[in-house]
Protein backbone atom coordinates (compact mmCIF):
# COMPACT_ATOMS: atom_id res chain seq x y z
CA UNK A 1 0.00 0.00 0.00
CA UNK A 2 0.82 3.70 -0.88
CA UNK A 3 1.55 6.04 1.98
CA UNK A 4 3.44 9.67 2.83
CA UNK A 5 4.46 10.74 5.75
CA UNK A 6 4.95 14.78 6.48
CA UNK A 7 7.26 15.06 9.22
CA UNK A 8 6.07 18.74 10.91
CA UNK A 9 2.97 19.44 11.26
CA UNK A 10 3.90 22.75 11.71
CA UNK A 11 6.90 25.24 9.91
CA UNK A 12 7.72 28.57 11.19
CA UNK A 13 9.94 30.88 8.96
CA UNK A 14 10.32 34.53 8.48
CA UNK A 15 9.96 35.92 5.33
CA UNK A 16 12.84 36.16 3.03
CA UNK A 17 14.23 32.85 4.55
CA UNK A 18 13.79 29.18 2.98
CA UNK A 19 11.38 27.17 3.40
CA UNK A 20 11.42 23.20 3.55
CA UNK A 21 8.78 21.29 4.12
CA UNK A 22 9.57 17.31 4.29
CA UNK A 23 7.67 14.39 3.13
CA UNK A 24 8.59 10.72 2.93
CA UNK A 25 6.76 8.12 0.86
CA UNK A 26 6.14 4.31 0.49
CA UNK A 27 5.45 2.79 -2.50
CA UNK A 28 5.21 -0.89 -3.74
CA UNK A 29 5.81 1.19 -7.43
CA UNK A 30 7.38 3.67 -8.88
CA UNK A 31 5.21 6.51 -7.64
CA UNK A 32 3.84 9.63 -9.31
CA UNK A 33 4.44 12.42 -6.05
CA UNK A 34 2.30 15.94 -6.20
CA UNK A 35 2.82 18.82 -3.47
CA UNK A 36 -0.72 20.76 -3.13
CA UNK A 37 -1.55 23.88 -1.44
CA UNK A 38 -4.71 24.65 0.24
CA UNK A 39 -5.08 28.40 1.23
CA UNK A 40 -7.96 29.00 4.00
CA UNK A 41 -11.03 28.39 2.35
CA UNK A 42 -9.79 27.83 -0.75
CA UNK A 43 -9.53 24.60 -2.78
CA UNK A 44 -6.28 22.27 -3.44
CA UNK A 45 -3.83 24.26 -6.14
CA UNK A 46 -1.13 21.45 -7.66
CA UNK A 47 2.32 23.00 -6.92
CA UNK A 48 4.32 20.63 -8.48
CA UNK A 49 4.76 16.93 -9.47
CA UNK A 50 7.22 14.11 -10.39
CA UNK A 51 6.31 11.32 -12.63
CA UNK A 52 9.31 9.82 -12.95
CA UNK A 53 11.09 12.35 -15.53
CA UNK A 54 13.86 14.94 -14.17
CA UNK A 55 14.23 14.03 -10.26
CA UNK A 56 14.22 17.69 -9.36
CA UNK A 57 10.78 18.91 -9.97
CA UNK A 58 9.89 22.78 -10.59
CA UNK A 59 6.91 24.16 -9.64
CA UNK A 60 4.66 27.29 -9.29
CA UNK A 61 6.10 30.01 -7.13
CA UNK A 62 9.38 29.74 -6.79
CA UNK A 63 9.02 26.16 -4.94
CA UNK A 64 10.76 23.28 -5.98
CA UNK A 65 11.06 19.60 -5.22
CA UNK A 66 13.59 16.63 -4.91
CA UNK A 67 12.78 13.33 -5.68
CA UNK A 68 15.27 10.70 -3.98
CA UNK A 69 14.96 7.19 -4.55
CA UNK A 70 17.40 6.09 -2.34
CA UNK A 71 16.10 8.55 1.12
CA UNK A 72 12.55 7.75 -0.24
CA UNK A 73 12.14 11.62 0.45
CA UNK A 74 10.07 14.31 -1.83
CA UNK A 75 10.90 17.49 0.43
CA UNK A 76 9.60 20.77 -0.67
CA UNK A 77 11.51 23.61 -0.99
CA UNK A 78 11.70 27.39 -1.70
CA UNK A 79 14.64 30.00 -1.49
CA UNK A 80 12.88 32.76 0.03
CA UNK A 81 9.13 32.38 1.79
CA UNK A 82 6.87 35.45 1.04
CA UNK A 83 3.87 36.27 3.44
CA UNK A 84 1.64 35.16 0.70
CA UNK A 85 3.21 31.25 0.81
CA UNK A 86 0.92 31.15 4.59
CA UNK A 87 -0.67 27.98 3.97
CA UNK A 88 -1.40 24.11 4.47
CA UNK A 89 0.88 22.28 2.06
CA UNK A 90 0.14 18.38 1.29
CA UNK A 91 2.34 15.65 0.35
CA UNK A 92 0.56 13.73 -2.14
CA UNK A 93 1.29 9.61 -3.47
CA UNK A 94 -0.66 8.71 -6.78
CA UNK A 95 -0.99 4.70 -7.80
CA UNK A 96 0.53 3.46 -10.38
CA UNK A 97 -0.81 4.15 -14.05
CA UNK A 98 -2.45 1.52 -15.62
CA UNK A 99 -5.34 -0.70 -14.31
CA UNK A 100 -8.48 0.74 -12.87
CA UNK A 101 -8.79 3.50 -9.91
CA UNK A 102 -5.87 5.81 -9.45
CA UNK A 103 -6.35 7.27 -6.28
CA UNK A 104 -4.35 9.81 -4.53
CA UNK A 105 -3.26 9.50 -1.03
CA UNK A 106 -2.56 12.66 0.91
CA UNK A 107 0.02 13.37 3.89
CA UNK A 108 -1.45 14.26 6.75
CA UNK A 109 -0.54 18.62 5.85
CA UNK A 110 2.08 21.00 7.02
CA UNK A 111 1.08 24.14 8.00
CA UNK A 112 3.65 26.72 6.97
CA UNK A 113 3.89 30.33 8.89
CA UNK A 114 5.63 33.28 7.70
CA UNK A 115 6.67 35.68 9.99
CA UNK A 116 7.77 39.13 9.36
CA UNK B 1 -11.85 27.83 -19.37
CA UNK B 2 -13.38 26.81 -16.07
CA UNK B 3 -12.00 25.28 -13.71
CA UNK B 4 -13.62 22.37 -11.55
CA UNK B 5 -16.92 23.72 -10.06
CA UNK B 6 -19.22 22.22 -7.46
CA UNK B 7 -22.68 22.88 -5.65
CA UNK B 8 -24.05 23.91 -3.68
CA UNK B 9 -20.63 25.79 -1.60
CA UNK B 10 -22.13 25.41 1.85
CA UNK B 11 -25.10 22.94 3.28
CA UNK B 12 -26.31 22.76 6.50
CA UNK B 13 -28.11 19.19 7.44
CA UNK B 14 -29.76 17.15 10.56
CA UNK B 15 -28.51 13.59 11.58
CA UNK B 16 -30.19 10.89 9.18
CA UNK B 17 -30.93 13.07 6.33
CA UNK B 18 -29.78 12.56 2.86
CA UNK B 19 -27.50 15.23 0.94
CA UNK B 20 -26.55 15.25 -3.21
CA UNK B 21 -23.42 16.91 -3.76
CA UNK B 22 -22.51 17.95 -7.36
CA UNK B 23 -19.83 18.13 -9.66
CA UNK B 24 -18.34 19.52 -12.98
CA UNK B 25 -15.18 18.93 -14.43
CA UNK B 26 -12.96 20.67 -15.91
CA UNK B 27 -13.57 20.89 -19.99
CA UNK B 28 -12.29 17.79 -21.84
CA UNK B 29 -11.45 15.87 -18.29
CA UNK B 30 -13.51 12.12 -18.47
CA UNK B 31 -12.44 11.33 -14.46
CA UNK B 32 -13.83 12.77 -11.45
CA UNK B 33 -13.22 11.82 -8.01
CA UNK B 34 -14.27 12.83 -4.76
CA UNK B 35 -12.57 12.93 -1.49
CA UNK B 36 -13.29 14.38 2.26
CA UNK B 37 -11.47 16.64 4.14
CA UNK B 38 -12.40 16.65 8.00
CA UNK B 39 -11.00 19.54 9.80
CA UNK B 40 -7.56 19.30 10.30
CA UNK B 41 -7.08 16.11 8.36
CA UNK B 42 -5.51 15.27 4.73
CA UNK B 43 -8.29 14.68 1.42
CA UNK B 44 -9.39 11.12 2.48
CA UNK B 45 -10.14 9.25 -1.13
CA UNK B 46 -14.14 8.04 -1.76
CA UNK B 47 -15.21 7.46 -5.52
CA UNK B 48 -13.61 7.63 -8.87
CA UNK B 49 -15.32 7.76 -11.49
CA UNK B 50 -14.21 7.21 -15.09
CA UNK B 51 -16.19 7.32 -18.77
CA UNK B 52 -19.01 6.79 -16.23
CA UNK B 53 -17.88 3.40 -14.61
CA UNK B 54 -16.27 2.93 -11.00
CA UNK B 55 -12.59 3.08 -11.16
CA UNK B 56 -12.09 3.43 -7.39
CA UNK B 57 -13.43 3.32 -3.84
CA UNK B 58 -12.00 4.35 -0.78
CA UNK B 59 -12.59 3.22 2.92
CA UNK B 60 -16.42 4.70 3.21
CA UNK B 61 -19.35 3.16 4.24
CA UNK B 62 -22.48 2.26 1.80
CA UNK B 63 -24.37 5.30 3.05
CA UNK B 64 -21.62 7.26 0.75
CA UNK B 65 -22.98 6.00 -3.24
CA UNK B 66 -21.92 8.23 -6.43
CA UNK B 67 -22.91 8.53 -10.04
CA UNK B 68 -20.92 10.26 -13.27
CA UNK B 69 -23.39 11.36 -15.89
CA UNK B 70 -22.32 11.19 -20.01
CA UNK B 71 -21.49 14.87 -19.56
CA UNK B 72 -18.77 13.49 -16.81
CA UNK B 73 -20.20 15.55 -14.37
CA UNK B 74 -20.76 13.47 -11.25
CA UNK B 75 -22.79 13.43 -8.10
CA UNK B 76 -21.44 12.23 -4.32
CA UNK B 77 -24.32 10.73 -1.76
CA UNK B 78 -24.68 10.43 1.59
CA UNK B 79 -27.54 8.71 3.10
CA UNK B 80 -28.46 8.78 6.95
CA UNK B 81 -25.97 11.40 7.47
CA UNK B 82 -23.57 11.24 10.53
CA UNK B 83 -22.70 13.89 13.12
CA UNK B 84 -18.73 12.56 11.82
CA UNK B 85 -19.66 13.44 8.22
CA UNK B 86 -19.15 17.03 8.56
CA UNK B 87 -16.20 17.74 6.18
CA UNK B 88 -15.48 19.41 3.24
CA UNK B 89 -16.00 17.35 0.03
CA UNK B 90 -13.69 18.19 -2.41
CA UNK B 91 -14.32 17.30 -6.52
CA UNK B 92 -11.06 16.50 -8.12
CA UNK B 93 -10.75 15.98 -12.15
CA UNK B 94 -8.33 14.65 -14.97
CA UNK B 95 -8.07 13.71 -18.27
CA UNK B 96 -8.03 10.06 -17.23
CA UNK B 97 -7.34 7.56 -14.66
CA UNK B 98 -3.54 7.07 -14.72
CA UNK B 99 -0.89 8.91 -12.40
CA UNK B 100 -1.85 12.47 -13.63
CA UNK B 101 -2.25 15.90 -11.65
CA UNK B 102 -5.83 16.82 -10.57
CA UNK B 103 -7.71 19.96 -10.86
CA UNK B 104 -9.54 20.27 -7.26
CA UNK B 105 -12.66 22.04 -7.05
CA UNK B 106 -13.37 24.26 -4.26
CA UNK B 107 -15.35 21.78 -2.24
CA UNK B 108 -18.94 21.41 -0.48
CA UNK B 109 -18.79 22.31 3.14
CA UNK B 110 -21.58 20.14 4.65
CA UNK B 111 -22.29 20.56 8.82
CA UNK B 112 -24.11 17.70 10.08
CA UNK B 113 -26.40 19.03 13.43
Amino acid sequence: AQSVTQLDSHVSVSEGTPVLLRCNYSSSYSPSLFWYVQHPNKGLQLLLKYTSAATLVKGINGFEAEFKKSETSFHLTKPSAHMSDAAEYFCVVSEPPGGGGNKLTFGTGTQLKVEL
Amino acid sequence: DAGVTQSPTHLIKTRGQHVTLRCSPISGHKSVSWYQQVLGQGPQFIFQYYEKEERGRGNFPDRFSARQFPNYSSELNVNALLLGDSALYLCASSLATSGQARGFGPGTRLTVT
